[in-house]
């Protein structure tokens, strides 16, 4: 079965200084690995995705990962955070049954990201 | 192109009642899936519908079930509500549900049981 860990609850920068969001998978097979943000009351948007291209990501609002199959990590990173970036943020894995195409997401349980002025 | 919207966006309700909530894909998507978001489990994985079909259900009640119309246009209806049911339930719609497709989500319905 696939799982995603998030190792941080809650993370805490101040404005201007590098995010680093941590994530680990199991997968049994490749994975297709998605970050999320979600911003209060607001549905999720993606960051970014892999899928087994290249394994430095970027997404959009400078965010950008990193898959490391040796470590089963899949990080995200910002060099420089901005108010706006204080959202929740989700590590996420597809799914894979057999052949089949399931259409379905597992959820990592979020981290929780303050920006400090 | 219109994003994935969600109707209503709040409900109230009581124990014991029914309530259905819908759910609009971006125009071409055939894949809807839709999700539960509470604090204490996070986010679950409800069903998801291709095609008018179910092709995959997670671990809830037989209390949540949905469907999908031939627009792809989807509802989700939950009998008997909870306290526990209490929650935002997003949908999301891809093309056609692959795995490596990027699934867009909608704002949710927060539903409130009292």
């Amino acid at each position: 079965a696939q799982s995603v860990t998030q190792l941080d609850s809650h993370v805490s920068v101040s404005e201007g200084t590098p995010v680093l969001l941590r994530c680990n998978y199991s997968s049994s097979y490749s994975p297709s690995l998605f970050w999320y943000v979600q911003h209060p009351n607001k549905g999720l948007q993606l960051l970014l995705k892999y899928t087994s291209a290249a394994t430095l990501v970027k997404g959009i609002n400078g965010f950008e990962a990193e898959f490391k199959k040796s470590e089963t990590s899949f990080h995200l990173t910002k060099p420089s955070a901005h108010m706006s970036d204080a959202a929740e943020y989700f590590c996420v894995v597809s799914d894979y049954q057999g052949s089949s195409n399931t259409g379905k997401l597992i959820f990592g349980q979020g981290t929780t990201l303050q920006v400090k002025p | 192109k219109a994003g994935v919207t969600q109707t209503p966006r709040y409900l109230i309700k009581t124990r014991g009642q029914q309530v259905t909530l819908s759910c609009s894909p971006i125009s071409g998507h055939r894949s809807v899936s839709w999700y539960q978001q509470t604090p204490g489990q996070g986010l679950q994985f409800l069903f998801e519908y291709f095609s008018e079909t179910q092709r995959n259900k997670g671990n809830f009640p037989g209390r949540f079930s949905g469907r999908q119309f031939s627009n792809s246009r989807s509802e989700m209806n939950v009998s008997t509500l909870e306290l526990g049911d209490s929650a935002l339930y997003l949908c999301a719609s891809s093309v056609s549900g692959g795995l490596e497709e990027t699934q867009y989500f909608g704002p949710g319905t927060r539903l409130l049981v009292l």
